[in-house]
């Protein structure tokens, strides 16, 4: 079965400093896709980046980075220089690669707060 | 990013009756999904559609759930009939091809009283 776990329920931090949230996956695909999105005060999901398994480079776009461990089964995200407005709720999912699925499985979420 | 948009926010209705939520997806995406989110936690599969057939769907998608895509209009959820547990929102969501990432819309407040 596939599972994605999120441990860090919520994380408060100044602004302008570096975050790092946690996320642990199983799955018995040989290939899969791991995202980050945030979901927002007002509900609204926005897709932040994305990890192919086969790469070995972790992803980064903008102030986001990754952090993948393939043999731990980990994928952190980095947010450096963090904002007021970084404030939100953030999930890891995985997709995996096998029987057609297309379905994402998403993690339980963490809750970052910046403050100024 | 791409935009997915979803009608109504929000819907109260009362159970046992049907309900119909709208999603117009991005325009050149091929692969259409629901999820749903009980408030607080975290968002659950419930299906994906693809040239005008259910692909997969989860053992939420229960039997009174049905989805379709009548050509060039919304791709939609109905419910019928509803019942209590199915107060939730639900999210649309789209994607351009089967591996990459899903683009979500706003999400429909579902309230069934």
């Amino acid at each position: 079965a596939q599972k994605v776990t999120q441990t860090q329920t919520s994380i408060s931090v100044m602004e302008k400093t570096t975050v790092t949230m946690d996320c642990v996956y199983e799955t018995q695909d040989s290939s899969y896709f791991l995202f980050w999105y945030k979901q927002t005060a007002s509900g609204e999901i926005v897709f932040l980046i994305r990890q192919d398994s086969y790469k070995k480079e972790n992803a980064t776009v903008g102030h986001y980075s990754l952090n993948f461990q393939k043999p731990k089964s980990s994928i952190g995200l980095i947010i450096t220089a963090t904002q007021i407005e970084d404030s939100a709720v953030y999930f890891c999912a995985m997709r995996g690669n096998q029987g057609g699925s297309a379905k994402l499985i998403f993690g339980e979420g963490t809750k970052l707060t910046v403050s100024s | 990013g791409p935009k997915v948009l979803q009608i109504p926010s929000h819907q109260i209705i009362d159970m046992g009756q049907m309900v119909t939520l709208n999603c117009d997806p991005v325009s050149n995406h091929l692969y259409f999904y629901w999820y749903k989110q009980i408030l607080g936690q975290q968002m659950e599969f419930l299906v994906n559609f693809y040239n005008g057939k259910v692909m997969e769907k989860s053992k939420l998608f229960k039997d009174q759930f049905s989805v379709e895509r009548p050509d060039g209009s919304y791709f939609t959820l109905k419910i019928q009939p509803t019942a209590l547990e199915d107060s939730a929102v639900y999210f649309c969501a789209s994607s351009r091809d089967w591996g990459v990432e899903q683009y979500f819309g706003p999400g429909t407040r579902l309230t069934v009283l």
